[in-house]
This record gives structure tokens, C-alpha cells and sequence, in this order.
């Protein structure tokens, strides 16, 4: 079956950049996703790239896709304290209409 | 508040016990999805339905959880006999149906954390 692959923790300083890494399986995958997950809540959806593009910019977040080694980052500019939570990579293969996550990345940003 | 609502919140049930929760979708959303997630793990795949029809369930869905939408509106999932380790955050997504980027995109509920006991 698909797989997708991150690394479980990440700390940061609180200002610096965070870059959250993933790695999948299905080389049929159309959509990928980056969801954040606050303690005891749902999955927010944070940005999400088409299979067709390799770049995605929104605000403080940027998305990079390299489909040919299927590596996905979320690089997330001047981290704050807020921004500690889980962070979700999916993607979705074509022809499916179901995403498959990964484990989650824990983002801990400290003063 | 028109984003996907899920009732209870929390349940704790004795083994052996029938649960349902429900989940209200975003009205204009014609897909709905069920997952349940394990502490330490992602979201895992449980079940989906386009309207009322329910197209794809996981083999994680034994015989003892069923899920319904009756009216392509709100849906249910229910457990029965349950054990200890149905224990879990059991969310629900729903997204538009059409085949363009804003149907992509999933939207999720607080989910309901069910605890065996």
C-alpha cells in the first residue's frame, strides 16, 4: 500500500525557519497536504500543492515538491509559539478520492 | 458555525458496549469520511461515502463498526462490543464532490475520543 514518511519531532527557536520533511510512496499522487493538528482538536488544513507544481507560497508557509525522489517540505518562516502543534503530510493518489497521512511531525518552538 | 460538527466529544464506554457518534458535515459537502487516529499516529482510513452511497471501506472496519448516511446529510458509526482497543480519536472530513481543487480539500471535525474501559 502507500506510504507516507516523517520524522516524528522538531524543535525550533522561536524566529527561525522550520522545515517539516515527508516522503511518500504512490508515484501516482495527485494532491499532497499539509494539516496541522492542535492538542485535542481536528486536523486544520494548512496548504495543500497539485502534483504539477513544484513551488507553493502562502504567507509565512512554503510548500516544495520534488516528485521525481516524492519529497514534500513545509518550510514555515519566522516560527512562533503558536505555531507548536502536529503537523500532518497526505497526499492523495489519482483516481482515489481518499487521502493517506503520515505520522505526524511534532513542532515544539521554544523562546 | 458551519463547519463539520461531531457529537460527543467524549465517550467512555465499558468493553462490551455499543457506541454511535454522529457527524454533521458542511451542508454543501457531498463527501464524508470517517478516520480514526491512535495517539502517536496519523489518521487512518476507515470509511467514505459520496452522498448516501458508501464507496470504499478499509479492512480496518471489522464486522463490529458499521456507519451510515442515510439521507446524504449527517452520518453515524456505530461500534458494537466494543473492546479496549477501539480506544481512539475517531474523526470525520467531508469536502465538496466535484473534481477540481476546492473538492481536494478535506475539512475535519473535532472528532470523538472514545476510551474502553
Amino acid at each position: 500500500g502507500e506510504d507516507v514518511e516523517q520524522s516524528l519531532f522538531l524543535s525550533v527557536r522561536e524566529g527561525d525557519s522550520s522545515v517539516i520533511n515527508c516522503t511518500y510512496t504512490d508515484s501516482s499522487s495527485t494532491y499532497l497536504y499539509w494539516y496541522k493538528q492542535e492538542p485535542g482538536a481536528g486536523l486544520q488544513l494548512l496548504t495543500y500543492i497539485f502534483s504539477n507544481m513544484d513551488m507553493k507560497q502562502d504567507q509565512r508557509l512554503t510548500v516544495l515538491l520534488n516528485k521525481k525522489d516524492k519529497h514534500l517540505s513545509l518550510r514555515i518562516a519566522d516560527t512562533q509559539t503558536g505555531d507548536s502543534a502536529i503537523y500532518f503530510c497526505a497526499e492523495k493518489g489519482g483516481g482515489s478520492y481518499i487521502p493517506t497521512f503520515g505520522r505526524g511531525t511534532s513542532l515544539i518552538v521554544h523562546p | 458555525d458551519t463547519g463539520v460538527s461531531q457529537n460527543p466529544r467524549h465517550k467512555i464506554t465499558k468493553r462490551g458496549q455499543n457506541v454511535t457518534f454522529r457527524c454533521d458535515p458542511i451542508s454543501e459537502h457531498n463527501r464524508l469520511y470517517w478516520y480514526r487516529q491512535t495517539l502517536g499516529q496519523g489518521p487512518e482510513f476507515l470509511t467514505y461515502f459520496q452522498n448516501e452511497a458508501q464507496l470504499e471501506k478499509s479492512r480496518l472496519l471489522s464486522d463490529r463498526f458499521s456507519a451510515e448516511r442515510p439521507k446524504g446529510s449527517f452520518s453515524t458509526l456505530e461500534i458494537q462490543r466494543t473492546e479496549q482497543g477501539d480506544s481512539a480519536m475517531y474523526l470525520c472530513a467531508s469536502s465538496l464532490d466535484r473534481d477540481t481543487p476546492a473538492g481536494e480539500k478535506l475539512f475535519f471535525g473535532s472528532g470523538t475520543q472514545l476510551s474502553v474501559l
